[in-house]
């Protein structure tokens, strides 16, 4: 299994619901990202989880909360959020800091979010 | 501060000629540069990387040239063909944070 899947592919959350987003790898990867991405701007680096404890947070809104309940899993927790927060949400695991034997990251397909 | 960036936001090709991505950094700590493709509404996937130690990768239809002096790396794509189009991003990696950063990324379009 070589897949990051995330769930739900599509969002629509207004501005007082709490919600989650939710990502799953199964390749034994440690380290597990969040990016967000707006529409014609790159993916930039939100949180990162290495052996299931924060290790960066790039000075994400507290209306954002991650969790890493065990290596497979990685959420994200939304609250209170604003229509400006609407996005492409990344989830993306490599099997330790450094990358992959690349340095690369696997990318899932994303979480659109739409907040009216 | 942006330290990953790609110049061009597109690039038209016809089938069958060579497609030339291009992308400079600032950061000379960076050891790691990749590109990776990207279809709408889909995630960017891994196409190809060179470590900082190398001047060219190679991978089938793709080439990745960096040179270091001038803070440069290129992607040559050959021959290009019409599944190729999808925005190209380059990234790097390394450094004290060893955080993925990416480039504004670069819409390819080939014709058929």
């Amino acid at each position: 299994d070589t897949e990051v899947t995330q769930t739900p592919k599509h969002l629509v959350m207004g501005m007082t619901n709490k919600k989650s987003l939710k990502c799953e790898q199964h390749m034994g990867h440690r380290a597990m990202y969040w990016y967000k991405q707006k529409a014609k701007k790159p993916p930039e680096l939100m949180f990162v989880y290495s052996y299931e404890k924060l290790s960066i947070n790039e000075s994400v809104p507290s209306r954002f909360s991650p969790e890493c309940p065990n290596s497979s899993l990685l959420n994200l927790h939304l609250h209170a959020l604003q229509p400006e927060d609407s996005a492409l949400y990344l989830c993306a695991s490599s099997p330790h800091l450094a990358g992959g034997d690349s340095g690369e990251l696997f990318f899932g397909e994303g979480s659109r979010l739409t907040v009216l | 501060d942006q330290q990953v960036k790609q110049n061009s936001p597109s690039l038209s090709v016809q089938e069958g000629r060579i497609s030339i991505l291009n992308c400079d950094y600032t950061n000379s700590m960076f050891d790691y540069f990749l590109w990776y493709k990207k279809y709408p509404a889909e995630g960017p996937t891994f196409l190809i990387s060179i470590s900082s130690i190398k001047d060219k990768n190679e991978d089938g239809r793709f080439t990745v040239f960096l040179n270091k002096s001038a803070k440069h790396l290129s992607l040559h794509i050959v021959p290009s063909q019409p599944g190729d189009s999808a925005v190209y991003f380059c990234a790097a990696t390394g450094g004290a944070t060893n955080k993925l950063i990416f480039g504004t990324g670069t819409l390819l379009a080939v014709q058929p």
